[in-house]
């Protein structure tokens, strides 16, 4: 039984370039939210997605935007890269209507240079 | 908005012996977890606590909710290197079963052999 996947796994841009990161959910789950998370800081919610529509968001700017597609997979797409938005971007899981844990994956290192 | 307060923020222990991390909310808690992260690495789920009161135990760790529900602690008895890591707490706003996750900043535990 798969867990939450994430991939690349690491990834080094420039200033105002434009990324996307993916995910792929725990086998039964249909929720994807996405945190970042700052060297020494604790995640910061993003965004999550169910029935392929942004059904929450934290504050991030709009340079961040996010796709669900219909086997639940999701992808988060930065634009205008800046320095700041170096850290570790996390993807997690979960079953729509409980409160039931959220499963993370491993995570994409992104570098801005 | 709702912020959790990890204490200590660091801890530094013998193997074998008893330590806590505390967990403490602006408002009340509906949903605590907790959470083990290996230095840049994704979230490892340990535990969840929904009701004032509720103790659960896996192994060599404990973690209460208090009867307020505006604290949580996460007791590791005997420890071993192998708890060493990065424990964070994260908490759901409101009642709602779905929706994005506040953590605290982590506690890092290092645990000398």
């Amino acid at each position: 039984d798969a867990g939450v996947t994430q991939s690349p796994t690491h990834l080094i841009k420039t200033r105002g370039q434009q990324v996307t990161l993916r995910c792929s959910p725990k086998s039964g789950h249909d929720t994807v939210s996405w945190y970042q998370q700052a060297l020494g800081q604790g995640p910061q919610f993003i965004f999550q997605y169910y029935e392929e529509e942004e059904r929450q968001r934290g504050n991030f700017p709009d340079r961040f935007s996010g796709h669900q597609f219909p086997n639940y997979s999701s992808e988060l797409n930065v634009n205008a890269l800046l320095l700041g938005d170096s850290a570790l971007y996390l993807c997690a899981s979960s079953l729509g209507q409980s409160n039931q844990p959220q499963h993370f994956g491993d995570g994409t290192r992104l570098s801005i240079l | 908005s709702q912020e959790l307060e990890q204490s200590p923020q660091s801890l530094i222990v013998q193997e074998g012996k008893n330590l806590t991390i505390n967990c403490t909310s602006s408002k009340t808690l509906y949903g605590l977890y907790w959470y083990k992260q290996k230095y840049g690495e994704g979230l490892i789920f340990l535990m969840m606590l929904q009701k004032g009161g509720e103790e659960k135990s896996h192994e060599k760790i404990t973690a209460k909710l208090d009867e307020k529900k505006q604290q949580s602690s996460l007791h590791i008895t005997a420890s071993q290197p192998s708890h060493a890591g990065i424990y964070l707490c994260g908490a759901k706003q409101g009642g709602t079963s779905y929706g994005k996750l506040t953590f605290g900043q982590g506690t890092i535990l290092t645990v000398h052999p």
